[in-house]
């Protein structure tokens, strides 16, 4: 079965700082992966997908940035982190084979919070 | 433009009581509906989807969500909840030929008292 795993659970970084979150996806090959971040009262927002190594979308112009060194790794970073960085960031994938309908599947998420 | 639209951001109701949370949605092509919940301080779960054929589709755990074209809507309904039913719950739509990414509201804090 597949799993997906975020890590950190949670960050407490200053402004300034740099961010790096990973994700990790067990048991498929060439998944579609995405990054979202959800803040109070706004939803989820799309940061970025990709449908493979190397290859990244970016659906927001902000000061984060993502990769994808390895299949089934997806990797969330920023040089200087601000206070709007502050967050709950969340990792899902969906079959890269599939077509429309597919479902995408969520990690169990990142909290950040940036002082 | 293609949207989904959550009217409401808090449901409060008490326990054993029917609950309807409502989705709306914008689009000029095919779409497919989700719904998923979101427990405190964890991932999101899909609830529920709708891709074609039978309008009404349910979940394991007693919801249930009509897909109704001439509407554009997708409203997720329990006939009687739980306390344990207390979260955050998502719609979101998957619009055709938009490479399968999907376009979620702002969510519904669905929050049941005794």
């Amino acid at each position: 079965s597949q799993t997906i795993h975020q890590w950190p659970a949670t960050l407490v970084q200053p402004v300034g700082s740099p961010l790096s979150l990973e994700c990790t996806v067990e048991g498929t090959s060439n998944p579609n992966l995405y990054w979202y971040r959800q803040a109070a009262g706004r939803g989820l927002q799309l940061l970025f997908y990709s449908v493979g190594i190397g290859q990244i979308s970016s659906e927001v112009p902000q000061n984060l940035s993502a990769s994808r060194p390895q299949d089934r790794q997806f990797i969330l970073s920023s040089k200087k982190l601000l206070l709007s960085d502050s967050g709950f960031y969340l990792c899902a994938w969906k079959g890269g084979l599939a077509g429309v309908g597919e479902t995408q599947y969520f990690g169990p998420g990142t909290r950040l919070l940036v002082l | 433009a293609q949207s989904v639209t959550q009217l409401d951001s808090q449901v409060p109701v008490f326990e054993e009581a029917p609950v309807e949370l409502r989705c709306n949605y914008s689009s000029s092509v095919s779409v497919y509906l989700f719904w998923y919940v979101q427990y405190p301080n964890q991932g999101l779960q899909l609830l529920l989807k709708y891709l074609s054929g039978s309008t009404l589709v349910e979940s394991i755990n007693g919801f249930e969500a009509e897909f109704n074209k001439s509407q554009t809507s997708f409203h997720l309904r329990k006939p009687s909840v739980h306390i344990s039913d207390t979260a955050e719950y998502f719609c979101a739509v998957q619009f055709e030929g938009s490479q399968g990414n999907l376009i979620f509201g702002k969510g519904t804090k669905l929050s049941v008292k005794p």
